[in-house]
């Protein structure tokens, strides 16, 4: 199997915790941000986004929560379940869409039984 | 239904051939782009369409070439491939980040240069 989670920041929680996955953004003129979920094998799967005009967002069981003067963002999930465990990113944008997103380096969430 | 439909899902070539990626989506929407996630899971994009005209081309190499159809397709040819290129490769799309729903990825397909 593959070996690269090693090389990405992991947090382990215990099932039925929360979980705050954190991630420092580069641009501060990113307009619009993302959270993804990447499970092994699969592509990115969009979780929840966030305005820069906003600094709390809520999801079902995800909050994500923005804070332009230090450029970080963080995704917090609640009762956290075995389906949870995945990679995490982050990803900053700017404007209409066109140009792309820049993607974080990815958090590796463990759930503990 | 796949929104965002890329194929191959697993390749597996030699040096110095060429090959090409597929990418289909049926969102309707205008813009698709091409990401590059490498053996330590880093995501970075490549190459963006909106409406069949290329918007960004980050620094990949001439061997790389977008193809684009009509505004739901998105072909990768990459020529001349090298060791270095093996990687897992999304394609993806969206409208406009405004109308809230961000970016659709396929699932990736995994080029092995051997």
């Amino acid at each position: 199997g593959e070996s690269v989670g090693l090389h990405l920041p992991t947090l382990s929680v215990q099932e039925g915790d929360n979980s705050i996955i954190n991630c420092a953004y580069s641009n501060s003129a990113s307009d619009y941000f993302i959270w993804y979920k990447q499970e092994s094998g699969k592509g990115p799967q969009f979780i929840i986004d966030i305005r820069s005009n906003m600094d709390k967002r809520q999801g079902q069981r995800v909050t994500v929560l923005l804070n332009k003067t230090v450029k970080h963002l963080s995704l917090q999930i609640a009762a956290t379940q075995p389906g949870d465990s995945a990679v995490y990113f982050c990803a900053e944008g700017l404007g209409g869409g066109a140009d792309g997103l820049t993607f974080g380096k990815g958090t590796h969430l463990i759930i503990q039984p | 239904d796949t929104a965002v439909s890329q194929t191959p899902k697993y390749l597996v070539t030699q040096m110095g051939n060429d090959k090409s990626i597929k990418c289909e989506q049926n969102l309707g929407h205008d813009t698709m782009y091409w990401y590059k996630q490498d053996s330590k899971k880093f995501l970075k994009i490549m190459f963006s369409y909106n409406n069949k005209e290329l918007i960004i081309n980050e620094t990949v190499p001439n061997r790389f070439s977008p193809k684009s159809p009509d505004k739901a397709h998105l072909n990768l040819h990459i020529n001349s491939l090298e060791l270095g290129d093996s990687a897992v490769y999304f394609c993806a799309s969206s409208q406009d980040v405004s109308l809230g729903y961000g970016y659709t990825f396929g699932s990736g397909t995994r080029l092995t240069v051997v």
